[in-house]
């Protein structure tokens, strides 16, 4: 069964440093989404991506987030300059075309960011 | 701005036993709700999507129903097993305004079956 991957499982970072979460959505999927989890919290959702742009982007996702597909079956997260409070677990999400029908989100196992 | 709820925070059954998860959300104009499960560490693993058209969904002993004007769903899991323990989520699905979905999460409910 086709499934969404991440890697790295765990990343540990300094304060400051910039990181790539990187993800392989489903093959036949077109939306894209990056969600988070910080530890003990609800799971937040961050950016969807849909036709090579953002489609829409929460509070959370400041200037010092990007994303970005940069070939046909990567789509990757990255923090430009990381603090303590982006440590969490980062969830990575596919769905099929969206026409008034909705589907279903399959998730991604993760990557646990540890900013030190 | 939508809020989702889920009661109780967690469970404890014994094996064998029917149980009720409960979601609520504040914002009835939804486009789908879909529940998952989580296991300590790991990622979302999707078990019912209900579209807003819908009233329920079932998938094995699992049922889940939507009740849109009231702004509730449940999750109704039959003869319950060890293996049923992991902290199910239910999130809600809103069509934003660049026309892709986003999911809004209740914080879980986590259960315990014992053997």
């Amino acid at each position: 069964e086709p499934e969404v991957t991440q890697t790295p499982s765990h990343q540990v970072t300094q304060m400051g440093q910039e990181v790539i979460l990187r993800c392989v959505p489903i093959s036949n999927h077109l939306y894209f989404y990056w969600y988070r989890q910080i530890l003990g919290q609800k799971v937040e959702f961050l950016v969807s991506f849909y036709n090579n742009e953002i489609s829409e982007k929460s509070e959370i996702f400041d200037d010092q987030f990007s994303v970005e597909r940069p070939d046909g079956s990567n789509f990757t997260l990255k923090i430009r300059s990381t603090k303590l409070e982006d440590s969490a677990m980062y969830f990575c999400a596919s769905s099929e075309w969206l026409t008034g029908t909705s589907y279903e989100q399959y998730f991604g196992p993760g990557t646990r960011l540890t900013v030190t | 701005k939508q809020e989702v709820t889920q009661i109780p925070a967690a469970l404890s059954v014994p094996e064998g036993e029917n149980l009720v998860l409960n979601c609520s959300f504040t914002d009835s104009a939804i486009y789908n709700l879909q529940w998952f499960r989580q296991d300590p560490g790991k990622g979302l693993t999707s078990l019912l999507l209900i579209q807003s058209s819908q009233r329920e969904q079932t998938s094995g002993r699992l049922n889940a129903s939507l009740d849109k004007s009231s702004g509730r769903s449940t999750l109704y899991i039959a003869a319950s097993q060890p293996g049923d323990s992991a902290t199910y989520l239910c999130a809600v699905g809103t069509i934003t305004q660049g026309g892709s979905e986003k999911l809004v999460f209740g914080k879980g409910t986590k259960l315990t079956v014992n053997p």
